[in-house]
């Protein structure tokens, strides 16, 4: 059964430290998404790749977030460093996109951070 | 832009009743992709159901049915004899065909399903 694998599951850190979430997509999938869910905010698409290639990361925070896929079976993002207002559930989902029609996006369980 | 609307924060109804979740959107697109997800309390994103612009054929699956109405830029979801299962929150989404292919999300509806 193939589905998107998030770690760690939650995680609860304090302000100024580094956080590192991991993602491994679905096996043969070309896109990765990376989204942050909030009550105030919904569902934010914070970056993607294509191909392992960085596509769009302009929902990102570019002094305290980044975004890498070192390889096709791994995604990480961290934060560095972690603020209260990161405090958040951050999705990872996975997808084929070609030339053509977009495939459905498939998402993981999902990370709740909790930054005090 | 993309935008998607659900004007419905949410909704409240008891078991056995049908239910229609309401999704508007805009795009400047011509080629476009709607997509219905399920938020169940659990947390995670289910995959319901993918639809391609060019195709405008109402579908059903199971109790499910989706009304897509390119005329009103609308793409409706129907729950029939809900159960309460069904309680989650629902969200429709909306993805280009070209350049960025990233799903924008509308806000969610809460629906609650009382036995």
């Amino acid at each position: 059964d193939a589905r998107v694998t998030q770690t760690p599951r939650h995680k609860v850190t304090e302000m100024g430290q580094e956080v590192t979430m991991r993602c491994q997509p679905i096996l043969g999938h070309n896109t990765v998404f990376w989204y942050r869910q909030t009550m105030m905010q919904g569902l934010e698409l914070l970056a993607y790749f294509r191909n392992r290639a960085p596509l769009d990361d302009s929902g990102m925070p570019k002094d305290r977030f980044s975004a890498e896929m070192p390889d096709a079976t791994l995604a990480t993002l961290k934060i560095q460093p972690s603020e209260p207002r990161d405090s958040a559930v951050y999705f990872c989902a996975s997808g084929l996109v070609l030339r053509g029609p977009n495939t459905e996006a498939f998402f993981g369980q999902g990370t709740r951070l909790t930054v005090v | 832009a993309q935008k998607v609307t659900q004007a419905q924060t949410e909704i409240s109804v008891v078991e056995k009743e049908d239910v229609t979740l309401d999704c508007v959107y805009e795009t400047r697109d011509t080629t476009y992709y709607l997509f219905w997800y399920k938020q169940p309390p659990s947390g995670e994103l289910v995959f319901l159901i993918r639809r391609n612009s060019f195709d405008e054929q109402n579908e059903i699956s199971g109790r499910y049915s989706w009304n897509f109405q390119k005329s009103t830029s609308s793409f409706n979801f129907t729950i029939t004899a809900s159960q309460v299962v069904d309680s989650a929150v629902y969200f429709c989404a909306l993805s280009g065909a070209t350049g960025r292919r990233a799903l924008t999300f509308g806000s969610g509806t809460r629906l609650q399903v009382q036995p």
